[in-house]
């Protein structure tokens, strides 16, 4: 069934700078890549997504990038903020399982002040 | 709109006891799962739901581990007997028809097995 690796599993940067976080996938046949950001005692939440057919997709801060054919996806966050602090999750979903979504390993991140 | 609703949200138990959760999700959402989260990990998917059928329960522990989702709306989760390593939050989510559509969490359910 599908994989999902993410790295690192811990991030710490200083306010402002940038972060990014990286995953890849295992079945090719996966077609939608969503990431999750998930505070303290609280369930994840969506911050952005991208479909198989687009390459990049921004919004605001955020932006997400996708190569299918390395089967690699990633976040980046620009002018990181203390609230950006929680810990994030790379998703994928592919229809040769059903349409269910499996999430990596999760990354911590730290923003300092 | 009303998120997904999760109860009880904290729960201690001894192990060999047994336990449930329950779920309420978006309504009108089709797709349900349950995750298990072990601190520090990312989500585990137990089981998904489609309406009121099973669509992958794949990962779910059928020998301690049940789960329905009756009339297609509300979902219950049981763990019977629990063990120490069960000690996890449990997580609903809902989405609209699955897929490629934003899945909605519940806050989770913590259990704590000792």
């Amino acid at each position: 069934g599908e994989n999902v690796e993410q790295h690192p599993s811990t991030l710490s940067v200083q306010e402002g700078d940038s972060a990014v976080i990286k995953c890849t996938y295992s079945d090719s046949a996966s077609n939608y890549f969503p990431w999750y950001k998930q505070e303290l005692g609280k369930g994840p939440q969506l911050i952005i997504d991208i479909r198989s057919n687009v390459g990049e997709k921004k919004d605001q801060r955020i932006a997400v990038t996708l190569n299918k054919t390395a089967k690699h996806f990633s976040l980046h966050i620009t002018e990181t903020q203390p609230e950006d602090s929680a810990v994030y999750f790379c998703a994928a979903v592919s229809y040769n399982q059903g349409g269910k979504l499996i999430f990596g390993q999760g990354t911590e991140l730290s923003v300092k002040p | 709109e009303a998120g997904v609703a999760q109860s009880p949200r904290y729960k201690i138990i001894e192990k060999r006891q047994s336990v449930a959760f329950w779920c309420n999700p978006i309504s009108g959402h089709a797709t349900l799962y349950w995750y298990q989260q072990i601190l520090g990990q990312g989500p585990k998917l137990l089981i998904q739901f489609q309406n009121n059928g099973v669509v992958d329960d794949s990962q779910l522990p059928k020998d301690r581990f049940s789960a329905e989702r009756l009339k297609g709306v509300d979902s219950t989760l049981k763990i019977q007997p629990a063990k120490l390593e069960d000690s996890a939050v449990y997580l609903c989510a809902s989405q609209p028809w699955g897929g490629d559509t934003e899945a909605f969490f519940g806050q989770g359910t913590r259990l704590t097995v000792v």
